[in-house]
C-alpha cells in the first residue's frame, strides 16, 4: 500500500530565505501532486508532476520528481509571508482499476517577516 | 469551469439527526471522492466512485452512506454520527479516475465543516 511521508512537519523561516520540503513515497507512483492549504480552507492544486525528472515552477515555488529515488521536492526561493500555509504532496495508486490519492503528512510553513 | 461545489459549507447536527452533504461538478469527471480531514492532519480517503459505481470504501463506518445519483453529483448521507466525526469533509473529482492519458489532477471543493454535538 502506498505510503507518503513529508519532512519537515513544521517549518518556520525568515522572509527572503530558501528552503526545501521533501516528499518520500513507498511504492511506485508515476505521478506526484503538490497542494497548498490555508487555515480553514480547502486544498489548492499547485503542481502535477507526470514523469521522472519533471520540474515545474510557479513564482517562488519549484517542484521536482525523481521516481527512481521515490522522492519529490518543493523548493521555496526567497520566501515571503504570503507563502505561509500547509503544503501536502500526494501520490496515486491503483486498486482494482480505480485510482486513489494518498496524501503525505503535510508541512506547515510559517514565514516570518 | 473547474469548480467543485459543496453544500452546506457548515453543518451542526446532533447524534440522532440524519443529514446529507452534497457535491456537484460539471467538468465531465468520471471519478469522485470523499475525504475526511481532521485539524492539522492530511485528508483521509473515505470513498471513491468511478463511473457512478462505488469502487473504494476505505472501511468507513456504516453511519456514513455515499450515493452517486449521476455523473455530476455525489452525496454523503450522515446518520447517528459521533462527536469524533466532526471534521472537514472534502469532495474531489478527477478526469477518468486518473488513468493514463490524463494528468489525474484532483480538484477539490471548498469543503463542508461538520460539527456533531
Amino acid at each position: 500500500e502506498l505510503k507518503v511521508e513529508q519532512n519537515p512537519l513544521f517549518l518556520s523561516m525568515q522572509e527572503g530565505k530558501n528552503y526545501t520540503i521533501y516528499c518520500n513515497y513507498s511504492t511506485t507512483s508515476d505521478r506526484l501532486y503538490w497542494y497548498r492549504q490555508d487555515p480553514g480552507k480547502s486544498l489548492e492544486s499547485l503542481f502535477v508532476l507526470l514523469s521522472n525528472g519533471a520540474v515545474k515552477q510557479e513564482g517562488r515555488l519549484m517542484a521536482s520528481l525523481d521516481t527512481k529515488a521515490r522522492l519529490s521536492t518543493l523548493h521555496i526561493t526567497a520566501a515571503v509571508h504570503d507563502l505561509s500555509a500547509t503544503y501536502f504532496c500526494a501520490g496515486k495508486s491503483a486498486t482494482s482499476g480505480t485510482y486513489k490519492y494518498i496524501f503525505g503528512t503535510g508541512t506547515r510553513l510559517k514565514v516570518l517577516a | 469551469d473547474t469548480e467543485v461545489t459543496q453544500t452546506p459549507k457548515h453543518l451542526v447536527m446532533g447524534m440522532t439527526n440524519k443529514k446529507s452533504l452534497k457535491c456537484e461538478q460539471h467538468m465531465g469527471h468520471r471519478a469522485m471522492y470523499w475525504y475526511k480531514q481532521k485539524a492539522k492532519k492530511p485528508p483521509e480517503l473515505m470513498f471513491v466512485y468511478s463511473y457512478e459505481k462505488l469502487s473504494i470504501n476505505e472501511s468507513v463506518p456504516s453511519r456514513f452512506s455515499p450515493e452517486c445519483p449521476n455523473s455530476s453529483l455525489l452525496n454523503l448521507h450522515l446518520h447517528a454520527l459521533q462527536p469524533e466525526d466532526s471534521a472537514l469533509y472534502l469532495c474531489a473529482s478527477s478526469q477518468r479516475g486518473g488513468a493514463s492519458g490524463s494528468s489525474g489532477e484532483l480538484f477539490f471543493g471548498e469543503g463542508s465543516r461538520l460539527t456533531v454535538l
